[in-house]
């Protein structure tokens, strides 16, 4: 199994400038979390989905920032326009449905920074 | 906010067993325990999980205290790849909440 594949893996733009962070979940799995890790707050979920729906959503900063997931091997995080203080390691987990201790298996993360 | 209490940092010996506790006294019946390891760079890692049972598999064994308040994971023979950040979790096991809440967890340096 090739896990949870994200891209790109390192990002840096300008702010103003539109980021598009992508998430392949683990074939099978049915729930796709989105965490930002930052020195300051450490690791805080900001969406998930189960079955391509979102569930919870109440980690999203701000309207500047929008999850989608149009099919159940895809989904996408955007920031437009970003800011530097939404520089940040942004990981993808997957796993199956929640419920009777099913594990979460992450991503290697995208490292982005906004100068 | 997260469940758990972790110490911040602790220091293990090569080849000696790395013991790392958790405090978890507000959980509930229905929420599980899980350990979860980051090394720099990498993404959130899974160790072991378990409910009221004590559990052991290939990396780690998790104890679990009988009144479930509280969490050890055991690390029998630790190496220098050991070092990484711990974080302990409590985990709704059903429904629709199923997410993982981090703390700070606890920065384990396995030193020669």
């Amino acid at each position: 199994d090739a896990g949870v594949i994200q891209s790109p893996r390192h990002e840096v733009t300008e702010m103003g400038q539109e980021v598009t962070l992508r998430c392949k979940p683990i074939s099978g799995h049915n729930s796709l979390f989105w965490y930002r890790q930052t020195m300051m707050r450490g690791l805080e979920l900001l969406i998930y989905f189960n079955n391509n729906v979102p569930i919870d959503d109440s980690g999203m900063p701000e309207d500047r920032f929008s999850a989608k997931m149009p099919n159940a091997s895809f989904s996408t995080l955007k920031i437009q326009p970003s800011e530097p203080r939404d520089s940040a390691v942004y990981f993808c987990a997957s796993s199956l449905a929640p419920g009777t201790g099913n594990t979460i298996y992450f991503g290697e993360g995208s490292w982005l920074t906004v100068v | 906010d997260a469940k758990t209490t972790q110490p911040t940092s602790m220091d293990c010996a090569e080849g000696r067993a790395a013991n790392l506790p958790c405090n978890h006294s507000t959980i509930s019946g229905n929420e599980y325990v899980y350990w979860y390891r980051q090394i720099h760079s990498q993404g959130p890692q899974y160790i072991i999980h378990g409910l009221k049972n004590n559990e052991t598999n290939e990396m780690a064994s998790l104890i679990i205290t009988e009144d479930r308040k509280s969490s050890t994971l055991i690390l029998p023979h630790a190496t220098l790849r050991d070092t990484a950040v711990y974080y302990c979790i409590v985990r709704v096991g059903g429904g629709s909440q199923g997410n993982l809440i981090f703390g700070k967890g606890t920065k384990l340096s396995v030193k020669p």
